[in-house]
């Protein structure tokens, strides 16, 4: 059965304080890894997806990375408006079509 | 852009009625899925549908069915609504393979 954690559960930063949210995974074969983040009361939003170990991506303030068993979303020099709860899945290559598996998320707060 | 839409942002209905969720979305997308999201649970996958009139069973699919009529469309069904099905209820779309799953703003579902 596939399997993601994120850690910590919550993270509190103070503006500027640059960190990294992880993501564990286990997964029969990995066809893709995504980041969502998510407003209170709103729709995921996507972010990024990884393909493979190695893999980076970078958008603004975040970048993201990914190795075999796991993927870290670095938040450099964060801002009051990156708070937000951070989603992470995975995408098995077995199995029907684009089934995703969530990770439970981890809620940024940003003080100015 | 990709647009998916929930037909209600709030909802309240009495234990026992029958309730509708509809999501539209106007990609052209082959996938779309139900989840709903609870504090502590994450992002849980009800039901998945890859082509008209066909659908699949998620992880939590008691209680519910679905209804793809169309491409675009594709409505959840509570057939006699409890108060443990109180959630947050977010539709997704894909274009199918390893392509990314995106969100619609979500229903706030209350059974009372």
């Amino acid at each position: 059965e596939d399997q993601v954690t994120q850690s910590p559960e919550a993270l509190r930063l103070q503006e500027g304080e640059s960190s990294s949210l992880n993501c564990s995974y286990t997964v029969s074969g990995l066809r893709g890894l995504f980041w969502y983040r998510q407003d209170p009361g709103k729709g995921p939003e996507f972010l990024f997806t990884l393909y493979s170990a190695g893999e980076e991506k970078e958008k603004e303030r975040l970048k993201a990375t990914l190795t075999k068993k796991e993927s870290f979303l670095h938040i450099t020099a964060p801002k009051p408006e990156d708070s937000a709860t951070y989603l992470c899945a995975v995408q098995a290559r077995a199995g029907a079509n684009s089934k995703l598996t969530f990770g439970k998320g981890i809620t940024l707060s940003v003080r100015p | 852009d990709v647009k998916v839409t929930q037909s209600s942002r709030y909802l309240v209905k009495r234990t026992g009625e029958k309730v509708f969720l509809e999501c539209v979305q106007d990609m052209d997308h082959e996938n779309m899925f139900w989840y709903r999201q609870d504090p502590g649970l994450g992002l849980r996958l009800i039901y998945f549908s890859y082509d008209v009139k066909m659908k699949e069973k998620g992880d939590i699919p008691e209680g519910y069915s679905v209804s793809r009529e169309k491409k675009e469309r594709f409505s959840l069904i509570l057939e006699s609504a409890s108060t443990n099905q109180t959630s947050m209820y977010l539709c997704a779309s894909s274009a199918g393979g390893r392509e990314t799953q995106y969100f619609g703003p979500g229903t706030r579902l209350l059974v009372l």
